[in-house]
Formats: C-alpha cells, structure tokens, sequence
C-alpha cells in the first residue's frame, strides 16, 4: 500500500468548513484513497472513499487532485462531535481486508 | 441494525496467561479482520478471515492465532501474553464483496500486569 502523509494535528472552529490533506505521491493507478475517522474510546469510523474522482457522501466530500498525488477530506460543516484523529488511507480494493493507518490528523473541533 | 460486537469490552491479565477476544460481526457480512492498536498509535493488522479460511495474516508472532465460525463470528486468541500486548484489539466485517468498506467495532481493551 502506498505511504500517505498527513498534518499531525489542526484545529478548526464550529461551523466551518474542515479541509484536511492528505498527500500519496507514491499512489498506484489501481489504489483507492480512504479515509476513517475515530473518536476518543470508539473504533474506526469509515467516511468516504474514491479513486480519482470528486466524491461526496452523506459526511463528507472528497476531492482528489487530477494527478492523484493527494487529496482533501472536506467536512462541511465541523460540529463539536467531529473531533476525531483521521486517517487517510490508500489501497488495492481487491487487496482484502488489510487497511494500513499511518498517524492520522488529530482534528480539535472548537466552539 | 447492530454494529460489529465485541466481547468483553476490557480485560485484565498478567504475562504469561491467555487470552480470548470475541466478535460478531454485522448481519450478513462474512469477512472479518483483527487489528492491534497500541496507545498512541494507528492500528495494525492482525488477521482476516472469509468465510471461515484466513485470508491474511500481519506481522505477528504466533503466540497470536484466530478462527472463524460457521455463523461469522470470529476469535482472537493470544498465548504466553506479554507486557507489549497491551492495546486496544479491534475487529472489523464487511460483507464478502471488495466494493464495501469494512465496518469496526468499538475493541476490547487489554491490559496486561
């Protein structure tokens, strides 16, 4: 699985819009970039996924650059309950269950 | 619809005993993966199986071993524990097919005296 970087921590005020990078220079053309988020004594919560194009679910929206060297998880809208690490994560689909999390972004929702 | 199971929620033990975590995994889903995660840390990858045959297995001794039940649900064992192995262990299903992403539960804490 290709190596992914990400800002070690960001803050962000209420209501804003949450931008967070990731970078996968190392990306293959056949490896999906995820991103999980998990709050404090809770497991891994899937958000979104993509290959190379704009994605946008219910949580959040993804947008991957047309190189697809890295990409932004766009929480529209943070709510106090959006603090959480985020990990960005890249990978074959068809490589089975295996997700390698890096360090992830520790993201501190304030009021 | 409940989520991924995890039994218990936290345990002690002290080196050298045993250990078994367990999981049910979402209805209908019949793969299912462990995952370490040691304070601080990113988890790591333990082992998946699908449909009751490992599918994968991470860098780990093999004082760690799992199996897979006819129903889904799936054991985390782990022989002659040891300090280190102190973590958060989590367990992950999904349904079988590639194009779904896995679902976790919320771990059981292991605290190893």
């Amino acid at each position: 699985d290709a190596k992914t970087t990400q800002p070690t921590s960001m803050d962000c005020a209420e209501g804003r819009a949450a931008n967070l990078p990731c970078n996968h220079s190392t990306i293959s053309g056949n490896e999906y970039v995820y991103w999980y988020r998990q709050i404090h004594s809770q497991g891994p919560q899937y958000i979104i996924h993509g290959l190379k194009n704009n994605e946008t679910n219910e949580m959040a929206s993804l947008i991957i650059t047309e190189d697809r060297k890295s990409s932004t998880l766009i929480l529209p809208h943070a709510t106090l309950r959006d603090t959480a690490v985020y990990y960005c994560i890249v990978r074959i689909k068809a490589a089975g269950n295996k997700l390698t999390f890096g360090g992830g972004t520790r993201v501190l929702v304030k009021p | 619809d409940a989520g991924v199971t995890q039994s218990p929620t936290h345990l002690i033990k002290t080196r050298g005993q045993h250990v078994t975590l367990r999981c049910s995994p979402i209805s209908g889903h019949k793969s299912v993966s462990w995952y370490q995660q040691v304070l601080g840390q990113g988890p790591q990858f333990i082992f998946q199986y699908y449909e009751k045959e490992e599918r994968g297995r991470g860098n780990f001794p093999d004082r760690f071993s799992a199996r897979q039940f006819p129903n889904y649900s799936s054991e985390l064992n782990v022989n002659a524990l040891l300090l280190g192995d102190s973590a958060l262990y989590l367990c992950a299903s999904r349904p079988g097919t590639i194009n779904q992403p896995q679902h976790f539960g919320d771990g059981t804490r292991l605290s190893i005296l």
